[in-house]
């Protein structure tokens, strides 16, 4: 069964710092994973995507990256605002299969 | 106004109560989800459509049906809602022209707690 696991569950930080969430799969071979944002109350949205041949990708402040070797990704999350507190889901898309969700990280950031 | 819109977005019933949720899109995509979202777990597909003529069945289709009306409204209901169908529900949307790179598309949510 495919599977897609995050860390930490909840994590907490202050404003200003950096943070680094982990999503581990064991989906092989696979098209592509997305990280996505889901803020309360509302619907994930797409963060970034990389295909399995790409090693990192950026939008703005958050940087994903892809180990195809160790089937480990991280977002990073440079200098946190309030508004980064949200949670984060790990989407990996295999070949021919259905996406697969992980659970999620939790993050809040505070003053 | 959204893109993807659910109606209604939170609703609280009683077990045996049939129940539907509505999701209309203006992103003219062709293909429509509908996900479950429960704590500590990951979206779980119900249904999904590709085409208004086609439906199919996703991991926990079991206690639900869908209606893809139109192109762009796809409604879930449940017949005799149940206590553990208390959830999250999302509709979402994706474009068959990003092949299986397509991103989803999702609505603000349906929040349901059947009593």
């Amino acid at each position: 069964k495919n599977q897609v696991e995050q860390s930490p569950q909840s994590l907490i930080i202050l404003e200003g710092k950096n943070c680094t969430l982990q999503c581990n799969y064991t989906v092989s071979p696979f098209s592509n994973l997305r990280w996505y944002k889901q803020d309360t109350g509302r619907g994930p949205v797409s963060l970034t995507i990389m295909t399995f041949s790409e090693n990192t990708k950026s939008n703005g402040r958050y940087t994903a990256t892809l180990d195809a070797d160790t089937k480990q990704s991280s977002l990073h999350i440079t200098a946190s605002q309030l508004s980064d507190s949200a949670s984060y889901i790990c989407v990996v898309s295999p070949f021919g299969n259905k996406l697969t969700f992980g659970t999620g990280t939790q993050l809040k950031v505070e003053l | 106004d959204a893109d993807v819109t659910q109606t209604p977005r939170n609703r609280i019933t009683k077990t045996g109560k049939r129940i539907m949720l509505e999701c209309s899109q203006t992103k003219g995509h062709d293909r429509m989800y509908w996900y479950r979202q429960d704590p500590g777990l990951g979206l779980r597909l119900i249904y999904y459509s590709f085409d208004v003529k086609d439906i199919n069945k996703g991991e926990i289709s079991d206690g639900y049906s869908v209606s893809r009306q139109a192109q762009a409204k796809f409604s879930l209901s449940l017949e005799s809602a149940i206590p553990n169908q208390t959830a999250l529900y999302f509709c979402a949307t994706s474009d068959p022209g990003q092949g299986r790179t397509g991103e989803l598309f999702f609505g603000e949510g349906s929040r349901l707690t059947v009593l």
